[in-house]
């Protein structure tokens, strides 16, 4: 059973075009944190989320914590060929776990 | 060093035989972990390490898998008798601070070593 379901699996999209990524659970979270990976690299932090309904912006990346800490979006305003990557989010079970738990991720390609 | 240093990047091997894997963490981070990342599969947790506490083993899949941090720093997977499903990309990554306290911190991951059982 994957804890952390994210959608879609693929994006396909032209520059200049606005998306939104969703991480969809029926756990709750204690946080959430969405990664960046490009081919033959580690993922890449870009924002942790802590509290429900939290609302938090990186130039044109917009990240929102669900108000029941179950779910979040990642929104990108005028998308460039630069965003293209697997973009995965992962989160911490209420409850104290000190894992990470991962979604299988969104692969998203930019076309110039 | 800056980063997570993970070695080899590349590793072939043939079945039945026991390979090692190496992740040198930040300095200073006391948490490292290991995943696994399998083709659509997304990231699995195997290890955790935090400072001299007993490690959290509960992801390992099989006792064919074992991992050591030594001195707080250096970490070794070694996977035994490998077989062809073993195949996949090793994650590496260390932290600051213990993950229920994480605030803002997040992991650093090293690059992987990519795995191939043939």
């Amino acid at each position: 059973t994957q804890l952390l379901e994210q959608s879609p699996q693929f994006l396909s999209i032209q520059e200049g075009e606005n998306l939104t990524v969703y991480c969809n659970s029926s756990s709750v979270f204690s946080s959430l944190q969405w990664y960046r990976q490009e081919p033959g690299e580690g993922p890449v932090l870009l924002v942790t989320v802590v509290t429900g309904g939290e609302v938090k912006k990186l130039k044109r990346l917009t990240f929102q914590f669900g108000d029941a800490r179950k779910d979040s979006s990642l929104h990108i305003t005028a998308a460039q060929p630069g965003d293209t990557g697997l973009y995965l989010c992962a989160g911490i079970p209420q409850g104290g776990s000190e894992k990470l738990v991962f979604g299988k991720g969104t692969k998203l390609t930019v076309n110039p | 060093g800056a980063g997570v240093s993970q070695s080899p990047s590349n590793k072939v091997t043939e079945k039945g035989k026991d390979v090692e894997l190496r992740c040198d963490p930040i300095s200073g981070h006391t948490a490292l972990y290991w995943y696994r990342q399998s083709l659509g599969q997304g990231l699995e947790f195997l290890i955790y390490f935090q400072g001299n506490s007993a490690p959290d083993k509960s992801g390992l899949p099989s006792d064919r898998f074992s991992a050591e941090r030594t001195g707080g720093s250096v970490s070794t997977l070694t996977i035994q008798r490998t077989q062809q499903e073993d195949s996949a990309v090793y994650l590496c990554a260390s932290s600051l601070v213990r993950l229920t306290r994480l605030g803002s911190y997040g992991y650093t991951f090293g690059s992987g070593t990519r795995l191939t059982v043939v």
